[in-house]
């Protein structure tokens, strides 16, 4: 069985920082693509961060640069590091497999984690 | 960047209706596209991927067409357990999502 646990998340002042964590179990996430999406409240998904199993790293416009994903293959954890948060950071992360790889042949993101909430406020 | 563009953003349907969910792309996208159902304080569930193949364990009810730059998500006979928020995907962008909520 596959599971994905987020932790790491909670309230922090504007301009904070913040690591949240994946712990992997059933998959190896050396092997995988790692992605992590948000959710804002009430709002829809947004992806933020990939991570390739070459160790190649994306990420979108809207945290580039503050933003830095990363794996621990000993751990089979991967992270996201989040610095400068504004408000518009405030929302629910969730790691998942990614498949939009070539050798998947099928693309989407079949396993998730149950979120973890990221609060930025004063 | 390739927008993804779904409607409607809301659709009002009663139990055994039939519904259809749309997602258009900026521009051709092939057959890249995966639909989700999410449901209130829970991840995302895939449910198709590559336009119309089910993931395991998604109901025959479920089905996806389409190619090109216009897409469907269609549910063949809504169910109680279908009330739900559907998001296409097409590589890593998703659509504005579609609540589908009791008439």
């Amino acid at each position: 069985e596959v599971l994905l646990v987020e932790s790491g998340g909670g309230l922090i002042q504007p301009g904070g920082s913040l690591r949240l964590s994946c712990a992997a179990s059933g998959i190896t996430v050396s092997t995988n693509y790692m992605t992590w999406v948000r959710q804002a409240p009430g709002k829809g998904l947004e992806w933020v961060s990939v991570i390739y199993s070459d160790g190649s790293t994306y990420y979108a416009d809207s945290v580039k640069g503050r933003f830095t994903i990363s794996r621990d293959n000993s751990k089979n954890n991967v992270y996201l590091q989040m610095s400068s948060l504004g408000a518009e950071d405030t929302a629910v992360y969730y790691c998942a497999r990614d498949l939009w790889t070539p050798r998947s042949g099928q693309g989407g993101f079949d396993y998730w984690g149950q979120g973890v909430l990221v609060t930025v406020s004063s | 960047d390739i927008q993804m563009t779904q409607s409607p953003s809301t659709l009002s349907a009663s139990v055994g209706d039939r519904v259809t969910i749309t997602c258009r792309a900026s521009q051709s996208i092939s057959s890249w596209l995966a639909w989700y159902q999410q449901k209130p304080g829970k991840a995302p569930k895939l449910l198709i991927y590559k336009t119309s193949t089910l993931e395991t364990g998604v109901p025959s009810r479920f089905s996806g067409s389409g190619s090109g730059t216009e897409f469907t998500l269609t549910i063949s006979c809504l169910q109680p357990d279908d009330f739900a928020t559907y998001y296409c995907q097409q590589y890593r962008t998703f659509g504005q999502g579609t609540k589908v909520e009791i008439k």
